[in-house]
């Protein structure tokens, strides 16, 4: 069974610093999707960045980036210099190529002080 | 931009009583899901359709909640009767697949709250 561990409940950053979200997956597949996906307070949910697990290069976007260890089942995001509008919480999320259901982990809400 | 609609946006229902939400996913993405998000958690699934067709309800229960795509468009989740366990929010997504990773677009959801 596919399952998604977000092991920081919660998290936070001071504006314009750095910050890393943790996440780890356990599958048995070899191809598979990963995304981070962010939900602001009383907004829907959008997706910050998607990783393919065939692709070696870890994908960035903008001030997001993710270090993905396949080997380790490991997919964290950084954020760089972290933004009020950051504030909000990140779900990481593994989808099997075969397949179209997508696995949620329980969520890390992130604080930006500023 | 498209986006997936859903509505209402907040329900207040009492125990016993029939609720369902909509969704209108964007136009031509085939695949559509319900989800249940309970405050604290991520989303699980509840049910997936391609296009009228359920794929996957496993996690639905079906003694009480019903979902349908009579068209292939858009969609109902009823719950009858609710139960207090049953408020939440509940997150209606779509996707067109064979777009590669077959990235899932949000509505804003229905938060539900069961007296």
């Amino acid at each position: 069974a596919q399952t998604v561990t977000q092991s920081q409940p919660e998290m936070s950053v001071q504006e314009a610093e750095t910050v890393t979200l943790s996440c780890t997956y356990d599958t048995s597949e070899s191809d598979y999707y990963l995304f981070w996906y962010k939900q602001p307070p009383s907004r829907q949910m959008i997706l910050v960045i998607r990783q393919e697990a065939y692709k070696q290069q870890n994908a960035t976007e903008n001030r997001f980036s993710v270090n993905f260890q396949k080997a380790a089942k490991s997919f964290s995001l950084k954020i760089s210099d972290s933004q009020l509008g950051d504030a909000a919480m990140y779900f990481c999320a593994y989808r099997p190529v075969a397949g179209n259901q997508f696995y949620f982990g329980t969520g890390t809400s992130l604080t930006v002080i500023p | 931009e498209a986006e997936v609609a859903q509505s209402p946006r907040y329900k207040i229902t009492e125990k016993s009583q029939a609720v369902a939400f909509w969704c209108d996913p964007i136009s031509g993405h085939a695949t559509l899901y319900w989800y249940r998000q309970i405050l604290g958690q991520g989303p699980e699934l509840l049910v997936q359709f391609q296009d009228e067709s359920v794929v996957d309800d496993s996690q639905l229960p079906k003694d009480r909640f019903s979902a349908e795509r009579l068209k292939g468009v858009d969609s109902t989740l009823k719950i009858q009767p609710a139960e207090l366990g049953d408020s939440a929010m509940y997150l209606c997504a779509s996707s067109m697949p064979g777009t590669g990773s077959d990235e899932q677009y949000f509505g804003p959801g229905t938060r539900l709250t069961v007296t």
